[in-house]
């Protein structure tokens, strides 16, 4: 049963301290996505790669927040130094190559999330 | 940039009764897909329905359809014979898709609308 795993599932931690946030995307999947679920502003686009390529990160807090992928099974979201307002849930989501016209290529599937509290 | 819009933060329907979501977007592409994914209370995003949008005809699944009018730019979601189960936030979801081969760019991208929360009474 392929599943994107995401660790931890909670995290509390107190405000600037590093928070890292784990994604194993479903094996053969080469685009990534990472977003960030608020109440406020829903579901927002943090970075998306393709081919461990970051391709859009347009709407990361930059100074803050890195993602990278160091290989193909595993895509990594660092907050340093962590606020209080970043406490959100974060889900990562892969999928197949968006190029072609096979309509299954183009489903996302998401990890169950990680519920980040900065305290 | 492409935008989704759901205008409706809350949805109310009475069990087995017939309920519409409604979706906007914004593109100036050509190809793309769109989904509608639900989210129940356990957070796990599950995908409802999808469509392509060269096709005219309207995507249905079990008692899920959309009405896809690419002229207005207007995706709705269709929710026919309503269960408790279907209870949960709805997002849209717009993506862009290439037919050429690409090597840069954000072609590909997956943007969601702000979601609707449906509630569904017994």
């Amino acid at each position: 049963d392929a599943r994107v795993t995401q660790t931890p599932r909670h995290k509390v931690t107190e405000m600037g301290q590093e928070v890292t946030m784990r994604c194993q995307p479903i094996l053969g999947h080469n685009t990534v996505f990472w977003y960030r679920q608020t109440m406020m502003q829903g579901l927002e686009l943090l970075a998306y790669f393709r081919n461990r390529a970051p391709l859009d990160d347009s709407g990361m807090p930059k100074d803050r927040f890195s993602a990278e992928m160091p290989d193909a099974t595993l895509a990594t979201l660092k907050i340093q130094p962590s606020e209080p307002r970043d406490s959100a849930v974060y889900f990562c989501a892969s999928g197949p190559s968006p190029i072609g016209t096979r309509l299954e290529d183009t489903e996302a599937f998401f990890g169950q999330g990680t519920r980040l509290t900065v305290v | 940039a492409q935008t989704v819009t759901q205008s409706q933060p809350e949805m109310s329907v009475q069990e087995a009764e017939t309920v519409t979501l409604s979706c906007t977007y914004d593109t100036s592409e050509s190809d793309y897909y769109l989904f509608w994914y639900k989210q129940p209370p356990s957070r796990q995003m599950i995908l409802v329905i999808r469509q392509e949008a060269y096709k005219q005809q309207n995507a249905t699944e079990n008692r899920f359809s959309v009405n896809f009018q690419k002229a207005a730019k207007s995706f709705s979601l269709k929710i026919s014979d309503s269960q408790l189960g279907d209870a949960a936030m709805y997002f849209c979801a717009y993506r862009n898709i290439s037919q050429r081969i690409f090597y840069g760019g954000s072609q590909g991208n997956l943007i969601f609308g702000k979601g609707t929360k449906l509630s569904v009474k017994p």
